[in-house]
């Protein structure tokens, strides 16, 4: 089946710092969304991707659909100690698909 | 008040119980869906529903069932639970007007059976 291979898996970083994340699969998908997961929560929609190439913000995070339709990156600039959490990709594949794959999480550290 | 909603938040029970985890969503869409989420292994979708009395199975879907009797509410039953049924439980919804449109997750419900 389709896979998402998310790396990385885990992340320290210190505050302030810029973070960068990504997803890729040998399959072509047809848009991919951003989840920010906190303890105790469910995921949360950070950014929504649509088309080929288009790169879109949120703040300080900012992500981009690949060319290929095969990956995804998401950036945070200037992280801060709120962006700990678990992020997660996930793509839908087809016209008319309805079924999310989701990769497997990046966990993120910040270090005041 | 959530969007979406799910109970209990938590629960522990024992193997061979039947157990009905609820969901119900104030967002007004039609599209309904039942994860599973376990340690480094991402969100794994069980059943979804995309109108009432409408149910699909997942790629999980093997030892629970799912109702959906109202559009705002779709039920998932363990009929008889084993240990390693013990997982997060995400309920989520979207909007079919908006084809491959976000998917809207409630808060998740802790389950473990012993």
């Amino acid at each position: 089946g389709q896979q998402l291979n998310q790396s990385p898996q885990s992340m320290f970083i210190q505050e302030g710092e810029d973070v960068s994340m990504n997803c890729t699969s040998s399959s072509i998908f047809n848009t991919w969304l951003w989840y920010k997961q906190d303890p105790g929560e469910g995921p949360v929609l950070l950014i929504a991707l649509y088309k080929a190439g288009e790169l879109t913000s949120n703040g300080r995070l900012t992500a981009q659909f690949g060319i290929t339709r095969k990956d995804s990156f998401l950036n945070i600039s200037a992280s801060i100690p709120s962006d700990v959490g678990i992020y997660f990709c996930a793509a839908y594949s087809g016209a008319g698909s309805y079924q999310l794959t989701f990769g497997k999480g990046t966990k993120l550290s910040v270090i005041p | 008040d959530a969007d979406v909603t799910q109970t209990p938040r938590n629960r522990i029970t024992k193997t061979g119980k039947r157990i009905m985890l609820e969901c119900s969503q104030t967002k007004g869409h039609d599209r309904m869906y039942w994860y599973r989420q376990d340690p480094g292994l991402g969100l794994r979708l069980i059943y979804y529903s995309f109108d009432v009395k409408d149910i699909n199975k997942g790629e999980i879907s093997d030892g629970y069932s799912v109702s959906r009797q109202a559009q705002a509410k779709f039920s998932l039953s363990l009929e008889s639970a084993i240990p390693n049924q013990t997982a997060l439980y995400f309920c989520a919804t979207s909007d079919s007007g908006l084809p491959r449109g976000p998917q809207h997750f409630g808060d998740g419900t802790r389950l473990s059976i012993l």
